[in-house]
């Protein structure tokens, strides 16, 4: 049973504020992703994770950091949050081997509104 | 640039009839396959892959078709149920490029009825 948790599901709040968006996995799992996604839209990744003390950028430009301090925990932070920032955003890992890279397990979600 | 295509947004098919989704892409270093399906509220779900050396796999109700001179892949869902009502995002990965990452199409709804 996968396990991977986001908080919060959804999060509504002011131009200018600092947020930060929770991510945890039980799994072990060594690699982790944040993707943005639009209604109607694909999943776009912003960040992903090696492991321990790795983040790096993805294909979609994002003004948000990441960091991986724990294998566990993959916080999104932005640092001053605008409405282009408005989306949502998946949190997903996937395991240790090469094979099981493909399964990436996903998160419900945070849906951001920033007003 | 979208790489990975699902032409169509959504798809209705009555309960019991064949369920057929279409998925195309363009980046000739995409070797592996796969289909995510994602219900309201949650994130997607992985359903079933495939690998570029292979044209058709097969698990359940759920059958993958490849063609890779055509750039194309399908997914069929016989019989369909109500239950299968979600969003189906296409998916491609690259393993000879480093970072294994995945492009994801756009989704197609689909709506079995009763």
């Amino acid at each position: 049973e996968a396990d991977i948790y986001q908080t919060p599901r959804y999060l509504v709040i002011g131009t200018g504020k600092k947020i930060t968006l929770e991510c945890s996995q039980t799994m072990g799992h060594d690699k982790m992703y944040w993707y943005q996604q639009d209604p109607g839209m694909e999943l776009h990744l912003i960040h992903y994770s090696y492991g321990v003390n790795s983040t790096e950028k993805g294909d979609l430009s994002s003004e948000s950091t990441v960091s991986r301090i724990r294998t566990e925990h993959f916080p999104l932070t932005l640092e001053s949050a605008r409405p282009s920032h408005t989306s949502q955003y998946l949190c997903a890992s996937s395991g240790l081997g090469r094979d099981t890279f493909y399964e990436q397990y996903f998160g419900p979600g945070t849906r951001l509104t920033v007003t | 640039d979208q790489q990975v295509k699902q032409n169509s947004p959504s798809l209705s098919v009555q309960e019991g009839r064949i369920s057929i989704l279409n998925c195309d892409y363009t980046n000739s270093m995409f070797d592996y396959f796969l289909w995510y399906k994602k219900y309201p509220a949650e994130g997607p779900t992985f359903l079933i892959s495939i690998s570029s050396i292979k044209d058709k796999n097969e698990d359940g109700r759920f059958t993958v078709f490849l063609n890779k001179s055509a750039k194309h892949l399908s997914l069929h869902i016989v019989p369909s149920q109500p239950g299968d009502s979600a969003v189906y995002f296409c998916a491609a990965s690259a393993m000879n490029t480093g970072f294994q990452k995945l492009v994801f199409g756009t989704g197609t709804r689909l709506l079995v009825s009763p």
